[in-house]
């Protein structure tokens, strides 16, 4: 089975710390991606990255940066977390140019993100 | 520019009645893949069907059935005979390539009654 593990379920950060979001996944996909979800809002894209050391912006990138050095590892920085940061982080992957019917990304648990 | 929208925010049934979740779409592409994904309150996600968009025959699995509909670019989601179980979020999601980033609905927030 695919499996996304982001290293931290419930974090709670203070304002202006620097935060690390990991994210791991082990079937040799390309592509990786940062999302965040708020109520009423669903999920939106923060980056995404098609392979490494590549990474483009989503839909709300302000507030975060990415880092992909190796293939399977996907990090979301908030370089200086603010409150209304606070939020649940969702990480996934997927294989490139999957055609095949059936489910092509996989998401992690989520990670709680409380800045105070 | 992609859009999805599930313009019920929250339903609420009574357990053994049939409900419709609704999702419409916007894409200006030719080819795109449609996904229902459900959240239950533990916060996972969890995939429920994916469809392209060269393939416009609905699907029944189980209690949960998909009607998709190019000429009025919707996808909805049918859940018959509903059991509390169901109760969760209900994401409508579409992306332009296989693999590639989705782009979510606000989701639908089902809650199931005995």
């Amino acid at each position: 089975d695919v499996k996304v593990t982001q290293s931290s379920r419930y974090l709670v950060k203070r304002t202006g710390e620097k935060v690390f979001l990991e994210c791991v996944q082990d079937m040799d996909h390309e592509n990786m991606f940062w999302y965040r979800q708020d109520p009423g809002l669903g999920l939106r894209l923060i980056y995404f990255s098609y392979d490494v050391k590549m990474k483009e912006k989503g839909d709300i990138p302000e507030g975060y940066s990415v880092s992909r050095e190796k293939k399977e590892r996907f990090s979301l920085i908030l370089e200086s977390a603010s409150t209304n940061q606070t939020s649940m982080y969702l990480c996934a992957s997927s294989p490139f140019g999957q055609r095949a019917s059936g489910n092509t990304i996989y998401f992690g648990e989520g990670s709680w993100l409380t800045v105070v | 520019a992609q859009k999805v929208t599930q313009a019920q925010t929250e339903i609420s049934v009574v357990e053994k009645e049939d409900v419709t979740l609704d999702c419409v779409y916007e894409t200006r592409d030719t080819t795109y893949y449609l996904f229902w994904y459900k959240q239950p309150p533990s916060g996972e996600l969890v995939f429920l069907i994916r469809r392209n968009s060269f393939d416009e025959q609905n699907e029944i699995s189980g209690r949960y059935s998909w009607n998709f509909q190019k000429s009025t670019s919707s996808f909805n989601f049918t859940i018959t005979a509903s059991q509390v179980v169901d109760s969760a979020v209900y994401f409508c999601a579409l992306s332009e390539h296989s693999g590639y980033a989705l782009n979510f609905g606000k989701g639908t927030s089902l809650l199931v009654t005995p």
